[in-house]
């Protein structure tokens, strides 16, 4: 009963080849975030979406790019990896809809590695 | 100033201690706190909340020093699977629904 769930695991892909990371969420949340995770690093904010407002933080790249079809569903593009990208994505849901105050609910994470 | 500041360890205790972990935040205008548990190349998941009177859950106390602007959380009786890393996760400010993280403090359990 996995309630935010990303696929695939694990995605290798070749250096300047475009790749996208999918996220679901079956908890209705309102928010929908996409965290960069480099070793022994807290996890970085790329941008979130807001219901449908999309939200880049200042320093995100311009090679990172998000779209969310639906409250359900969030992806994340990469549009020409280089080897710095490689890490772990990762995507969190939170709500809003009973305060600001609530803690943020994570998946398992994609693994991405670069050739 | 970090916005989150935590040591990051390694903390090596022996089954059946009791150790603390601290972290620092700031903004002053934070109001939300939280401690995640992070295993290795796993996913954050939340441990507790950290409420302004201070909370409690099994072996697992969290304090919050709003003057100090100091977080703390107390593993008693750590056991073998409590080895993670944990990360100290405050708000970004009055009414912010976005969380900022700290690096985590490594916790190694030792038979």
């Amino acid at each position: 009963d996995a309630m935010v769930i990303q696929n695939p695991r694990y995605q290798v892909t070749q250096f300047g080849k475009p790749v996208t990371l999918s996220c679901s969420q079956t908890l209705n949340h309102n928010v929908m975030y996409w965290y960069q995770q480099k070793s022994s690093q807290a996890p970085k904010l790329l941008f979130h979406y807001y219901d449908k407002d999309f939200n880049n933080e200042a320093d995100t790249p311009d090679n990172f790019q998000s779209r969310r079809p639906n409250t359900s569903f969030c992806f994340l593009d990469i549009r020409s990896p280089g080897l710095g990208d490689a890490a772990m994505y990762l995507c969190a849901t939170s709500s809003t809809s009973t305060g600001f105050n609530q803690p943020q609910h994570f998946g398992d994470g994609t693994r991405l590695s670069i050739l | 100033r970090k916005e989150v500041e935590q040591d990051p360890g390694p903390f090596n205790v022996p089954e059946g201690a009791t150790v603390a972990f601290n972290c620092t935040y700031s903004n002053s205008a934070s109001q939300s706190f939280f401690w995640y548990r992070q295993d290795c190349r796993k996913e954050p998941k939340l441990l507790m909340s950290v409420y302004s009177s201070g909370n409690e859950d099994g072996r697992f106390t969290a304090q919050l020093n709003r003057a100090s602007q100091y977080i703390s959380l107390l593993i008693r009786d750590s056991k073998l699977s409590d080895s993670a890393t944990y990360l100290c996760v405050v708000n970004k400010g009055a009414g912010s629904y976005q969380l900022t993280f700290g690096k985590g403090t490594k916790l190694s359990v030792i038979p």
